[in-house]
């Protein structure tokens, strides 16, 4: 079935250098691929996203690229500072029907040390 | 709108006790999922619905669970016995499909313990 695979399951950098986390996902289907951050004890909440017709997004210091032809994503996070502790999940879904299953992948959780 | 509403925000139970967790959706949002968050599985998508229709269920552990919708505001997700390995966080969230706005909003989460 549908998957999506997460790397690394946990990260720690210092503060200002860069995070990267990758995801992989199966389903050629799949068109929509947001990312996720969620603070301790708190809900999920989206970061930034990206469509497939896309193949990067930046916003302020994260920006996500998208290779459709490997099934692959990434999530970069630059000048890192210790409020972006946090776990993040990335996922991939289609826009309707069928498609619009919501998969998530198993979470990085990364540590911004000061 | 106040966003996705879970109810309660905490649950302990018994093993054995029938266990009934409640969502109500963002009013207009047309897609509705189930997860379980445990430390070892990540989000697991238990279900999802399209217009209060159940889609795929592949994700439902076992028959001790189950899940409804009876209308566009609302769903429960049951289990009923419960055990101890269900213990975990328990979201709903919602979104509408389509080529716009396709952000799923997520609910704070039922945390259950069965003991």
């Amino acid at each position: 079935g549908e998957n999506v695979e997460q790397h690394p399951s946990t990260l720690s950098v210092q503060e200002g250098d860069s995070a990267v986390i990758k995801c992989t996902y199966s389903d050629s289907a799949s068109n929509y691929f947001p990312w996720y951050k969620q603070e301790l004890g708190k809900r999920p909440q989206l970061i930034i996203d990206i469509r497939s017709n896309v193949g990067e997004k930046k916003d302020q210091r994260i920006a996500v690229t998208l290779n459709k032809t490997a099934k692959h994503f990434s999530l970069h996070i630059t000048e890192t500072q210790p409020e972006d502790s946090a776990v993040y999940f990335c996922a991939a879904s289609g826009n309707g029907g069928a498609t619009n299953k919501l998969i998530f992948g198993t979470g990085t959780l990364l540590a911004v040390q000061p | 709108d106040a966003g996705v509403i879970q109810s309660p925000r905490h649950e302990v139970t018994e093993m054995g006790q029938e266990v009934t967790l409640r969502c109500k959706p963002i009013s207009g949002h047309n897609s509705l999922f189930w997860y379980r968050q445990t430390m070892m599985r990540g989000l697991e998508l238990l279900i999802y619905f399209n217009n209060n229709v159940p889609i795929d269920d592949s994700g439902m552990p076992e028959d001790r669970f189950s899940a409804k919708m009876p209308n566009a505001s609302f769903s429960t997700l049951k289990i009923q016995p419960s055990e101890p390995r269900d213990s975990a966080v328990y979201f709903c969230a919602s979104r509408t499909p389509g080529t716009g706005n396709t952000e799923a909003f997520f609910g704070q989460g039922t945390r259950l313990t069965v003991v």
